[in-house]
């Protein structure tokens, strides 16, 4: 089992450019989240979605940034317009049932993207 | 809102020697569970330990176990027999039984003298 897949794993884009990255959840899972972990931070909740539907998008910025998780292929972060402020690490995770029914198992996280803004 | 405090921003512990790392959370809610993940410079982030709020044992897993003190809200990850693969950033997460976020604190970076 490969695990999360993420790439790509550094990422340096202009401002102004766009951001797409990608996330390919381990075998089985259909439900992922992204996060986002900016400098001497903790990862911040983005979105959660499964299969063709998001399901929570409440930590996504309201511009620029949405996502999605198609019925084939990996989920994609998009980043439109990309700022200095866009900077960070961002990661994927996955998970076999829905976020929302128990949790102790916790997620199986990516290795991440870095995303630098010049 | 939940919030994850991780206060000491550094720890440091000679190889083979016990270290404790200090996590508190704030909550009103009764359905959580509370993990330990490690990020080491490879960015991978790896689930330590996890622990449901709801058992009054403490977690264990091989070197990592933690104090779980639901009371005061704390949850703090020993790690004994420190070895130098241990050195990395450790955070705390919260995670409601109803919702599908994690919610982490800033973490703290941890290196092993040998």
């Amino acid at each position: 089992n490969a695990g999360v897949m993420q790439n790509p794993r550094h990422l340096v884009r202009r401002r102004g450019q766009e951001a797409r990255l990608r996330c390919s959840p381990m075998k089985g899972h259909s439900h992922v989240y992204w996060y986002r972990q900016l400098p001497e931070e903790g990862l911040k909740f983005m979105v959660y979605l499964q299969k063709e539907n998001i399901i929570d998008e409440s930590g996504m910025p309201k511009e620029r940034f949405s996502a999605e998780f198609p019925k084939e292929g990996p989920s994609i972060l998009r980043i439109q317009q990309v700022v200095r402020g866009d900077s960070a690490a961002y990661f994927c995770a996955s998970s076999p049932f829905p976020g929302t029914q128990g949790g102790s198992y916790g997620y199986t996280f990516g290795s991440g993207t870095r995303l630098t803004v010049v | 809102a939940q919030t994850v405090t991780q206060s000491q921003p550094e720890m440091s512990v000679q190889e083979a020697e016990t270290v404790t790392l200090s996590c508190t959370y704030d909550t009103s809610e009764s359905d959580y569970y509370l993990f330990w993940y490690k990020q080491p410079p490879s960015r991978q982030m790896i689930l330590v330990i996890r622990q449901e709020a709801y058992k009054q044992q403490n977690a264990t897993e091989n070197r990592f176990s933690v104090n779980f003190q639901k009371a005061a809200k704390s949850f703090s990850l020993k790690i004994s027999d420190s070895q130098l693969g241990d050195a990395a950033m450790y955070f705390c997460a919260y995670k409601t039984g109803a919702n599908s976020k994690l919610t982490f604190g800033k973490g703290i970076t941890l290196s092993v003298r040998p």
